[in-house]
């Protein structure tokens, strides 16, 4: 049952270029969309998020897009250094037709920015 | 800054005995959560917890767990009988509020079921 897709395990990008990552979801009844950083041996470390109602997001060198006619979200980074190189998981929520928030997480995209 | 801590980092156990995992949530939050991660695969949630009582499960989480947070500080989770197939990475998170903001996660622990 894959709710949330991350259709690409794996990214590499040029420091200082766009990094973009891409999610898919199935379920409609999501209305709330985060994005995740993952570094080996660590918690997930929340870096975004986007509600149903925009269509974008942006905080300093991350950008989140919703496109919900597609069902389909991506997160930019730009320009992506080193240090952002890591597993990032999409996740999703029915906040408000959920019992709680529970997060719906997608399979996660290995991104590795080369120097 | 305040963060979710979890111990132990790391959790050998034989197949059959139980394990508690614990965690310290952030201090104002008010709903708890616990995933798992088994390797190779994606993070699943388990259990969330609000008002001292589970608001929701995953049929992964079925008798041989429980979650409790005894003190009003501490948040555990007990396997009763751990299984093989129970080795995974255990993250606890916790959040303000249920609404539109995001969960806080640990570091987790890993559990290992020899």
């Amino acid at each position: 049952d894959q709710q949330v897709k991350q259709n690409s395990p794996s990214l590499s990008v040029q420091e200082g270029r766009i990094s973009i990552l891409n999610c898919d979801y199935t379920n409609s009844m999501f209305d709330y969309f985060l994005w995740y950083k993952k570094y080996p041996a660590e918690g997930p470390t929340f870096l975004i998020s986007i509600s149903s109602i925009k269509d974008k997001n942006e905080d300093g060198r991350f950008t989140v897009f919703l496109n919900k006619s597609a069902k389909h979200l991506s997160l930019h980074i730009v320009p992506s250094q080193p240090g952002d190189s890591a597993v990032y998981f999409c996740a999703a929520s029915d906040i408000y037709g959920g019992a709680t928030n529970k997060l719906i997480f997608g399979t996660g995209t290995l991104l590795a920015v080369q120097p | 800054e305040p963060e979710v801590t979890q111990t132990p980092s790391h959790q050998v156990t034989q197949m059959g005995q139980e394990v508690i995992l614990r965690c310290v949530p952030i201090s104002n939050h008010l709903y708890f959560y616990w995933y798992r991660q088994i390797l190779g695969q994606k993070v699943e949630f388990l259990v969330s917890f609000y008002n001292n009582e589970i608001s929701e499960k995953s049929e992964i989480f079925d008798d041989q767990f429980s979650v409790e947070r005894p003190d009003g500080s501490n948040f555990t989770l007990k396997i009763r009988s751990t299984k093989l197939e129970d080795s995974a990475m255990y993250f606890c998170a916790s959040g303000y509020r249920g609404g539109d903001t995001e969960a806080f996660f640990g570091q987790g622990t890993r559990l290992t079921v020899v």
